[in-house]
């Protein structure tokens, strides 16, 4: 059973620029949620979402935005990014409500 | 609001050694409890969970959690440590109110040093 992909693995942008993250969970698994970790604020939830809705956001500004398609493949999107956003983005899928989380093994995001 | 506390920054322990890394949450009702590990630039393995039931949950490579309600613990442990445990390990609370999907609140994360 193949675990969760993310795609790229590494990029490297430009401040200014925007990106778009990619998330392919585990087959079955309908929620997909995001994280943000870096060296000094550690790992912080992004957004979650279920049946191609979001359903819970963290403290993130706006430029940070997401999506979910009906085959539960998620992207993330940021715009106008700053240096203070590279970091590791990962992606978790689980079963729905109640189940465990898997990650997947990263997005290493680099702006210059 | 959650939080989760791991007061040991930075552990470090022989080969063979037995281990135990601390884990303090805060929650109002009973919370769902998750231990993952991270190698370097990897993602993060999943080695144990707890939602209720037993409070002594055994999970993958040896390793074993408690929960303890009164102190607001979760604490991991192992018997004895392999070179190849050495990694950051985080503890996770996630929301058992039902308004969440998937949604963790992380500790700041352990690194273990495991020394020959």
């Amino acid at each position: 059973k193949a675990g969760v992909t993310q795609t790229p693995r590494y990029l490297i942008k430009t401040r200014g620029q925007q990106v778009t993250l990619s998330c392919s969970p585990i087959s079955g698994h309908r929620s997909v949620s995001w994280y943000q970790q870096t060296p000094g604020q550690g790992l912080q939830f992004l957004f979650e979402y279920f049946s191609e809705t979001q359903r819970n956001k963290g403290n993130f500004p706006g430029r940070f935005s997401g999506r979910q398609f009906s085959n539960s493949r998620s992207e993330m999107n940021v715009s106008t990014l700053e240096l203070g956003d590279s970091a590791l983005y990962l992606c978790a899928s689980s079963r729905g409500m109640n189940t465990e989380a898997f990650f997947g093994q990263g997005t290493r995001l680099t702006v210059v | 609001a959650q939080s989760v506390t791991q007061p040991d920054i930075h552990i470090t322990v022989s080969e063979g050694a037995s281990l135990e890394l601390r884990c303090n949450y805060s929650y109002g009702a009973t919370p769902y409890l998750f231990w993952y590990v991270q190698s370097p630039g990897q993602g993060l393995q999943l080695l144990l969970k707890y939602f209720s039931g037993d409070t002594l949950v055994q999970g993958i490579k040896g390793f074993e959690a408690e929960f303890k309600r009164s102190q607001s613990s979760f604490n991991l442990r192992k018997p004895s440590v392999h070179w190849s445990d050495a990694a950051e390990y985080f503890c996770a609370v996630g929301d058992a109110g039902g308004t969440s999907y998937g949604k963790l609140t992380f500790g700041q994360g352990t690194i273990l040093t495991v020394h020959p």
